[in-house]
C-alpha cells in the first residue's frame, strides 16, 4: 500500500505567478486536506475535499483553490503568488471524513 | 489567537528516561486530539490520538493524557530513544462526533532531542 505522495518536492516561483501542486492520496482514501506550514509554525488548514467537493475551508483567500479528481488525487492552485506564500505545502488523506489524516512529504515553495 | 499552544519550543531528554510533551487548547468545542511526529524533509507522521470521552490512550511506549477541565493534554514517551528525536505537533479538531469538516488545528510544535 503506497502512502501519500506529492509533487514536485521543491519549486521556485516569482511574485505574481501561478502554481499548481499535486497530491496522490493513499489507496482507498476519499478525503484530502491541504495545509500550509510556514517556517517555525504548525500546519494551517487551507481546505478539504471529500468525494470531489470542497468540504470546508480555512482562512485563506480565494486565490487558493483546489480540485479533487475521481481517482481522489488532488491539486492545489495558487494564483497571483505573494512573497508570504513561501512555505511547505502539505496534503493529507483520510479513508473518510473524521478519520485520521495521513500526510505526504510536502512541497516546499519559494516565492521570489 | 492561537487555539492550540505548545509552550515549550524544545525539550532535551536522556535516552531511557521519560519525555513529557505538553499542549494547551482554548476552544471547548474541540473533541478529538492527535499527536504527530515530524522529521526534517518529511511530512508529519500520525502517532496517537484521543477523543474527548477518554482521559487516557496508550500505544506501546506512547501515552496521551487529556485533562478537559484544564484544557490540557500531554504525550508521554517511555522509555525515550534517540530515534524519537523529532518535532512533535499537537493537533485538535471539533465536531468529530457531530459531523464537520474535521480540519486540524495545530500547535507550533516542540522539538524533542533524546541524547544517548
Amino acid at each position: 500500500e503506497t502512502g501519500v505522495t506529492q509533487s514536485p518536492t521543491h519549486l521556485i516561483k516569482t511574485r505574481g505567478q501561478q502554481v499548481t501542486l499535486r497530491c496522490s492520496s493513499q489507496s482507498g482514501h476519499n478525503t484530502v486536506s491541504w495545509y500550509q506550514q510556514a517556517l517555525g509554525q504548525g500546519p494551517q488548514f487551507i481546505f478539504q475535499y471529500y468525494r470531489e467537493e470542497e468540504n470546508g475551508r480555512g482562512n485563506f483567500p480565494p486565490r487558493f483553490s483546489g480540485l479533487q479528481f475521481p481517482n481522489y488525487s488532488s491539486e492545489l492552485n495558487v494564483n497571483a503568488l505573494e512573497l508570504d506564500d513561501s512555505a511547505l505545502y502539505l496534503c493529507a488523506s483520510s479513508p473518510a471524513l473524521q478519520e485520521t489524516q495521513y500526510f505526504g512529504p510536502g512541497t516546499r515553495l519559494l516565492v521570489l | 489567537d492561537q487555539q492550540v499552544k505548545q509552550n515549550s519550543p524544545s525539550l532535551s531528554v536522556q535516552e531511557g528516561r521519560i519525555s513529557i510533551l505538553n499542549c494547551d487548547y482554548t476552544n471547548s468545542m474541540f473533541d478529538y486530539f492527535l499527536w504527530y511526529k515530524k522529521y526534517p524533509a518529511e511530512g508529519p507522521t500520525f502517532l496517537i490520538s484521543i477523543s474527548s470521552i477518554k482521559d487516557k490512550n496508550e500505544d506501546g511506549r506512547f501515552t496521551v493524557f487529556l485533562n478537559k477541565s484544564a484544557k490540557h493534554l500531554s504525550l508521554h514517551i517511555v522509555p525515550s530513544q534517540p530515534g524519537d528525536s523529532a518535532v512533535y505537533f499537537c493537533a485538535a479538531s471539533a465536531g468529530n462526533y457531530g459531523g464537520s469538516q474535521g480540519n486540524l488545528i495545530f500547535g507550533k510544535g516542540t522539538k524533542l532531542s533524546v541524547k544517548p
